[in-house]
């Protein structure tokens, strides 16, 4: 059974381009959160997604930020006219709900590089 | 603001010596506190994790204490081996929203053979 799967692992963007990050949820996982860490700190919770739904989006900055989960393919999680305080490690983690006691299990990161 | 509060930063153990890592929180709706682990390069795993209807819990060389007066909780790491060198993260969700976890800065263990 494949893990939280993210691409590309590493991405470097130039600031005001786009960047967009992949994660496909473990199998049988319908419900997909995206973290971010910058360097030196813990994780902070961004988004949280169901197949075409968001649910909670309280953690992404307002603008610039998107994210989407379709009902086919990967989530996404999309950050346009990037600039470099957005140079951060990107993990995305999966459950197979959202109780409680459901693990959440982590993806290895994209980590994106603002030159 | 930082929910978690997580101490040291880092630490350095001798190989078969004790790592104590300390978390405290603020939100009494927080009832699931787990531990990740994590490696260079890779994402978190998770290590162990308490509810508050316990005081301890130990999986192995690992166990979590539970202080719900205090609210605060704490891993240690017993007999500690080079394979433990690894950032811990302290972690606590609850509430309506206790899909949502709140992460500690993290600490840094290096072990020492």
């Amino acid at each position: 059974n494949a893990g939280v799967m993210q691409n590309p692992r590493h991405l470097v963007r130039r600031r005001g381009q786009e960047a967009r990050l992949r994660c496909s949820p473990m199998k049988g996982h319908s419900h997909v959160y995206w973290y971010r860490q910058l360097p030196e700190e813990g994780l902070k919770f961004m988004v949280y997604l169901q197949k075409e739904n968001i649910i909670d989006e309280s953690g992404m900055p307002k603008e610039r930020f998107s994210a989407e989960f379709p009902k086919e393919g990967p989530s996404i999680l999309r950050i346009q006219q990037v600039v470099r305080g957005d140079s951060a490690a990107y993990f995305c983690a999966s459950s197979p709900t959202s109780g409680p006691t459901d693990t959440q299990y982590f993806g290895p990161g994209t980590r994106l590089t603002v030159l | 603001q930082q929910q978690v509060k997580q101490s040291p930063q880092s630490l350095i153990v001798q190989k078969g010596g004790i790592s104590i890592i300390n978390c405290a929180y603020e939100n009494t709706a927080f009832d699931y506190f787990p531990w990740y682990q994590q490696f260079p390069g890779k994402g978190p795993a998770l290590l162990i994790a308490i509810r508050p209807d316990v005081s301890e819990k130990k999986e192995g060389r690992f166990t979590i204490s539970f202080n719900k007066s205090a609210k605060q909780f704490s891993l240690h790491i017993m007999d500690s081996q080079p394979g433990d060198s690894a950032t811990y993260f302290c972690a606590a969700s609850g509430g309506s929203n206790d899909y949502k976890l709140s992460f500690g800065a993290g600490t840094t263990v290096t072990v020492r053979a």
